[in-house]
């Protein structure tokens, strides 16, 4: 079975450029997650969807980050303007059913801002 | 305070060697915990599953969790250097604002060296 999988697996680009970062949960899966890594901070909740409706987006940093779900087998996380700073590896996951199910990640897309 | 707190190591053992992992938190509404591994460049996997107080074996791998003490383990026996990688404990609430969240550790790097 395929598992989450992410697009792109690397992007660099320049500070001021519009990032978007792609996600499809695995089949079936009705809640998905966005999380940011990073070696000072950990695996940070960005963003979590349930049903394709937002219900928890405290853990995006600013209005710079949005994140969407327009049906149930893709999501996006855009930046924009990207700033150096945002430079991490940001992981997709996705769940089945409720809250005692345990998540299952993507490979992540490892984001550079120069 | 964060709510889970896990030593980062790094952490380099002998093949052969027992692992002992360790994570505290401090929310008590904490019913599911999780261990996670990630190999370098990969997305965190789930390793094992474990609901309320108790042991849970799988292998070479133990879960404990000691609810009173707010205190989980993961154990490791007869190390292999497949198992290095980094070792992140999670949890969840079975209810209340934070239901639906997965609260990490920070993940602690573990060498196994032949």
């Amino acid at each position: 079975d395929a598992g989450v999988i992410q697009s792109p697996r690397h992007e660099v680009t320049e500070m001021g450029q519009e990032v978007t970062l792609r996600c499809k949960p695995i089949s079936g899966h009705n809640s998905l997650f966005w999380y940011r890594q990073t070696m000072m901070r950990g695996l940070e909740l960005l963003i979590y969807f349930n049903n394709n409706v937002p219900i928890d987006d405290s853990g995006m940093p600013e209005d710079r980050f949005s994140a969407k779900m327009p049906n149930a087998s893709f999501s996006t996380l855009k930046i924009q303007p990207s700033e150096p700073r945002d430079s991490a590896v940001y992981f997709c996951a996705s769940r089945l059913g409720q809250y005692n199910q345990p998540q299952h990640f993507g490979d992540g897309t490892r984001l550079s801002i120069l | 305070q964060k709510e889970v707190e896990q030593d980062p190591g790094p952490l380099s053992v002998p093949e052969g060697a027992i692992v002992s992992l360790n994570c505290t938190y401090s929310n008590s509404a904490f019913q599911y915990f999780m261990w996670y591994r990630q190999y370098s460049r990969k997305g965190p996997e789930l390793l094992m599953y474990t609901y309320s107080s108790g042991n849970k074996e799988d292998g070479r791998f133990t879960a404990q969790v000691d609810k009173s003490s707010k205190y989980i383990s993961l154990f490791i026996r007869d190390s292999q250097p497949s198992d290095s990688a980094t070792y992140l404990c999670a949890m969840s609430a079975r209810r209340g604002s934070t239901l639906g969240r997965l609260y990490f550790g920070r993940g602690t790097q573990l060498t196994v060296w032949p």
